[in-house]
């Protein structure tokens, strides 16, 4: 079965500066999902990535999504307290039931101010 | 727009008393339902998903059952709620294939 890996599983970042995370799959990705989630509250829809070399992005927040489309990085750039929160991947399950996603493990971003 | 609905937001139960937490979306028509259970340090768990009324599939063995009634409304349940059953749950929906899922606020359930 396919597997997400997230890294790294925390980050601890001062305000203003740039991070990456990332996000390996298994398997071959045909749909990637960025998501954020705050402690204790549902995730918030970030982007979606589906084909080899995409990029995407939304505000000061970029993802990729590699050629081989077994990998995938979230950049986030000039970092600010409102991006601390949990980042989640998540990817389609081709062949599987019907719109079924599995997620990695997130990544926990705490900015410092 | 679309808007996804959870409740209750915490909720504390004895060891085998029963469950029930509601979920229903708006503004869409025939979506795909999901329950995940999100458990401190494994990541979040696919329980249940719906394609239509009353179409229930499961995706692990468990104490848990979820439910469909209507096209818009899902319900997940329990008899006799395990310690074990302890968790962040969370309801999805999408629209189809391939879109992503779009979750509600979660549901707190901590088992005594």
């Amino acid at each position: 079965s396919q597997e997400l890996e997230q890294s790294p599983q925390s980050l601890i970042v001062q305000e203003g500066k740039n991070l990456t995370i990332n996000c390996t799959s298994s398997k071959t990705l045909y749909g990637l999902y960025w998501y954020k989630q705050k402690y204790g509250e549902g995730l918030i829809f970030l982007m979606m990535l589906q084909k080899g070399g995409e990029e995407k992005s939304h505000e000061k927040i970029t993802a990729k999504l590699d050629e081989k489309k077994q990998q995938s990085s979230l950049h986030i750039t000039a970092s600010q307290p409102s991006h601390a929160g949990i980042y989640l991947c998540g990817a389609d399950t081709p062949g599987g039931s019907q719109g079924n996603l599995i997620f990695g493990k997130g990544t926990k971003l705490s900015v410092k101010p | 727009s679309q808007t996804i609905h959870q409740w209750p937001a915490t909720l504390v139960q004895p060891v085998g008393s029963p469950l029930s937490l509601e979920c229903t979306v708006e503004g869409t028509s025939n979506p795909n339902l999901y329950w995940y259970r999100q458990a401190a340090g494994r990541g979040l768990q696919l329980l249940f998903y719906s394609v239509g009324i009353g179409q229930i599939s499961s995706e692990v063995p468990q104490n848990l059952s979820a439910s469909r009634p209507q096209d818009r409304q899902f319900i997940l349940s329990s008899k006799k709620l395990l310690l074990s059953d302890s968790g962040f749950y969370l309801c999805a929906w999408g629209d189809k294939n391939n879109q992503p899922q779009h979750f509600g606020d979660g549901t707190r359930l901590s088992i005594l």
